[in-house]
């Protein structure tokens, strides 16, 4: 079946202008996770949404960054006066439900690039 | 808080030998550990987790990784690696309360002929 996918694949923008990116989760899956990987750094984890529930937003970097999941499904990352220091592939995964059990399945992610 | 440390950031290794990539955590409570593989422009892949049990726990491509909880390590071994296991490695962390991954940094294999 459909993994989860990202959109755009790449995008680049110039400092100061807000960016949107696109998570479609595999279908079924309550749980969407948003992490940053950037260049000679590890995956950090950015934000969690699980059904209704709130969502944990305790990796959000600033308040420049921000994310809403509508219907449970589609997930949107906004990051908006963005930074040089914001480029970076931007991951998302999606699981069953976040128990220890349920794997993590991760798109293919967004490369931004902040001129 | 939980932490990850993946001292090599990149492993040469010739095909048909056998690699080891090192991954130590550090967690006040018990955890759950993950291997997941990075091919180039492609999202991570899951290769193998300890969630309880056998302390010996074997994943795809013939990768195997040790839960050692005395040394806080989960090494991940390969007996004889192939051109096709070039890839970034990371090793993660969940604990029990947790529901977000903490990632190593990575480790770049390179197995070239």
């Amino acid at each position: 079946g459909a993994g989860v996918s990202q959109s755009p694949s790449n995008k680049v923008t110039e400092k100061g202008k807000d960016v949107e990116l696109r998570c479609d989760p595999i279908s079924g899956h309550t749980a969407l996770y948003w992490y940053r990987q950037s260049l000679g750094q590890g995956l950090e984890f950015l934000i969690y949404f699980q059904g209704n529930s709130a969502p944990d937003k305790s990796g959000l970097p600033s308040d420049r960054f921000s994310a809403e999941r509508t219907g449970g499904s589609v997930s949107t990352l906004t990051i908006q006066r963005t930074q040089q220091e914001d480029s970076a592939v931007y991951l998302c995964a999606s699981s069953l439900e976040p128990s220890r059990h349920n794997e993590q399945f991760f798109g293919p992610g967004t490369r931004l690039t902040v001129l | 808080a939980q932490s990850v440390t993946q001292l090599d950031s990149q492993v040469p290794v010739f095909e048909e030998a056998p690699v080891e990539l090192r991954c130590n955590y550090s967690s006040s409570v018990s955890v759950y550990l993950f291997w997941y593989v990075q091919y180039p422009n492609q999202g991570l892949q899951l290769l193998l987790k300890y969630l309880s049990g056998s302390t010996l726990v074997k994943g795809i491509n013939g990768f195997e990784a040790e839960f050692n909880k005395s040394q806080t390590s989960f090494h991940l071994r390969k007996p004889s690696v192939h051109i096709s296991d070039t890839a970034e490695y990371f090793c993660a962390v969940k604990t029990g309360t947790a529901s977000k991954l903490t990632f190593g940094t990575g480790t770049r294999l390179q197995v070239t002929l």
